[in-house]
């Protein structure tokens, strides 16, 4: 398979703990994103990575949040102290990164549970 | 600042129909345009784009969408609908001449397309 994957599929958590999520990208992909998708909204931009660099945050990425893409291939988003608030489906993509081949692929996201 | 709005919450059609999934945009500059699809606990699958070109542009199974820059809208469509056709529809759109943070997309809240036998 040679889409975007991620792990886990699924976390429950209680309130206060921290939790880590992986993504792997497609291989030759420069570009990272992590977006977040609550019920029933459209997913939203956290932020970005080209190659190793992050580019761009979301104000919604709040101080509790931190992403890493130390070797310019998977990444790993972490939230420290959980809240309930955080329970969504937090999904990673990957593109190329020139204009005409900036199609962003999403892999199956990790749906998080905050209890 | 870059937005979507998808009106329709769901679109019911009957399956052989044509079915149309509205999308409307705004931009600053000239926009990229995308339709993506997502299956229950799934994550989002690409269907089509409009980055240039012509305004009509074809994608994944039978889908197409046309670009209307003057209604600045964005609608898929596709001319005989199937029941397996059935999921949540999402439009996104990215600002072409936004230089400053790669390519970030701004996704509407999505249309539920049901095809009923």
């Amino acid at each position: 398979d040679t889409g975007v994957s991620q792990n886990p599929r699924h976390k429950i958590t209680k309130r206060g703990q921290n939790v880590t999520f992986r993504c792997d990208p497609i291989s030759e992909h420069n570009r990272l994103y992590w977006y977040r998708q609550t019920l029933g909204q459209g997913p939203e931009f956290l932020t970005y990575f080209q190659n190793e660099a992050q580019l761009e945050k979301s104000r919604l990425l709040s101080d509790r949040f931190s992403a890493e893409r130390p070797k310019g291939s998977f990444s790993t988003l972490e939230i420290q102290r959980t809240e309930q608030g955080d329970s969504a489906m937090y999904l990673c993509a990957s593109s190329l990164g020139t204009v005409l081949q900036e199609t962003q692929y999403f892999g199956p996201g990790t749906r998080l549970l905050v209890l | 600042a870059q937005s979507v709005a998808q009106p329709e919450d769901q679109v019911k059609v009957a399956e052989g129909n044509p079915l149309t999934v509205k999308c409307t945009y705004s931009v600053s500059g000239n926009p990229y345009l995308f339709w993506y699809v997502q299956y229950p606990n799934r994550g989002l699958q690409f269907l089509l784009k409009y980055i240039t070109g012509d305004n009509l542009v074809k994608g994944s199974y039978g889908f197409e969408a046309e670009f209307n820059k003057s209604q600045t809208s964005f609608h898929l469509k596709k001319p005989s609908a199937l029941v397996s056709d059935s999921a949540l529809y999402f439009c996104a759109v990215r600002d072409a001449s936004f230089t400053g943070g790669g390519n970030k997309l701004t996704f509407g809240t999505g249309t539920q397309l049901k095809v009923e036998l």
